[in-house]
Parts: C-alpha cells; sequence; structure tokens
C-alpha cells in the first residue's frame, strides 16, 4: 500500500537553529499536508499544498510540494521554544477525499 | 467558528466492554473521518463518512464501527475491547469539496483499556 517515508524522526536543535524535515512517498500525490501536534492534543493544520512546485509559507514555516509530486519538505526558520511538538506530513490515499495516510512524524525539541 | 468537538476526552474502560466516543464537526463540513494514534504504530485510518454513508474504511476488525447522523455528528463505537485498544482517537472534519482534502482535527479522546 501506500507509505510515507518521514525524516528525520527526531531532532534536537538549538533555539534560532532552522529546521527542515521531509517526506517521500513511493507513490504520487495530489495534495499534501503539515500538521503539528502537541502532547495531548490532537494535529493542527499548519500548511496544505494542492500543486506540484507550490511553495507555501506560513509565518517562519514554508513548505514545498515535490515536482514529482512524490516529495515534500516542512522548514522552519528561527526556531522558537513554542515549536516543539511532533510534525507529521499527510496525504490523501487514493478512492476517498480523506482517507488521508501520514508519515510516522517527526519529533522536535529546541534547546533555549 | 468552533473547531471540531469529541466527547469524552479521556475515559477508562474495562476489557470486554465496549465504548461509544462522539465527535461533532466544523459547522458546515459534511465529512467526518476517524483516526487511531498509538506510540508504535502512528495515526491509522479508521474510516470515513459523508451524507451518512461510510465511504472507506481502514484495515481495522468488524469491532470497531461507526456512524454519521444527519446533522454530520458522527460516533465510533469499538466492542469487546482489547488492550492493545488503548490509544488516542482523533476526530476530523472536511468541507469534501474535491478541490482539496484539507481536514482539521479535534482534540481527541484518550481511550485506556485495563
Amino acid at each position: 500500500g501506500q507509505q510515507l517515508n518521514q525524516s528525520p524522526q527526531s531532532m534536537f536543535i538549538q533555539e534560532g537553529e532552522d529546521v527542515s524535515m521531509n517526506c517521500t512517498s513511493s507513490s504520487i500525490f495530489n495534495t499534501w499536508l503539515w500538521y503539528k501536534q502537541d502532547p495531548g492534543e490532537g494535529p493542527v493544520l499548519l500548511i496544505a499544498l494542492y500543486k506540484a512546485g507550490e511553495l507555501t509559507s506560513n509565518g517562519r514555516l514554508t513548505a514545498q510540494f515535490g515536482i514529482t509530486r512524490k516529495d515534500s519538505f516542512l522548514n522552519i526558520s528561527a526556531s522558537i521554544p513554542s515549536d516543539v511538538g511532533i510534525y507529521f506530513c499527510a496525504g490523501p490515499l487514493s478512492g476517498g477525499y480523506q482517507k488521508v495516510t501520514f508519515g510516522i512524524g517527526t519529533k522536535l525539541q529546541v534547546i533555549p | 467558528k468552533a473547531g471540531v468537538t469529541q466527547t469524552p476526552r479521556y475515559l477508562i474502560k474495562t476489557r470486554g466492554q465496549q465504548v461509544t466516543l462522539s465527535c461533532s464537526p466544523i459547522s458546515g463540513h459534511r465529512s467526518v473521518s476517524w483516526y487511531q494514534q498509538t506510540p508504535g504504530q502512528g495515526l491509522q485510518f479508521l474510516f470515513e463518512y459523508f451524507s451518512e454513508t461510510q465511504r472507506n474504511k481502514g484495515n481495522f476488525p468488524g469491532r470497531f464501527s461507526g456512524r454519521q447522523f444527519s446533522n454530520s455528528r458522527s460516533e465510533m463505537n469499538v466492542s469487546t475491547l482489547e488492550l492493545g485498544d488503548s490509544a488516542l482517537y482523533l476526530c476530523a472534519s472536511s468541507l469534501a469539496s474535491p478541490s482539496g482534502n484539507t481536514i482539521y482535527f479535534g482534540e481527541g479522546s484518550w481511550l485506556t483499556v485495563v
């Protein structure tokens, strides 16, 4: 079945550093979604990408939909302590509007 | 407007019991999906409903079921609970527009089976 490979699975960074994480798949996706989840809470949508090559920003976050439609990356610039959490990439499986598959997540820890 | 609302937030059940979780989607959203999240398996798709009809189903046993009401609110039920059913159950809603698949999550229901 379709799978999303997300890396890295965890990272420790110093406050102020930039962060990059990515997702790849063996299948083509028509949509890429990036979420952040805080402990004990549901995932919160950060950025949604709908077109190959699309580059979208949301404050200090930037995400791109790969040209091959099989990958996407998320960058966080000038990290701050509240960026701590788990970041998930996600994309819809074929056959339904909401049958979305998720990457394993990138656990980000920011050292003040 | 209000986000996706899930109840209860926390519950503890014993093996063999059954549980019902409730989800109210964002106003105007007609599609509701459910996910199970565990540390080892990540986010796993359970099922998705649109206009009271189940459109998609994940690879879970028949003990997991759901339904959607005419007001788009949804419930999921797990019967004959097992220890491995302990997880965060997340509900998500969407407009179900064909232009995209953006979904918004609730805060989840923490289920502990003892």
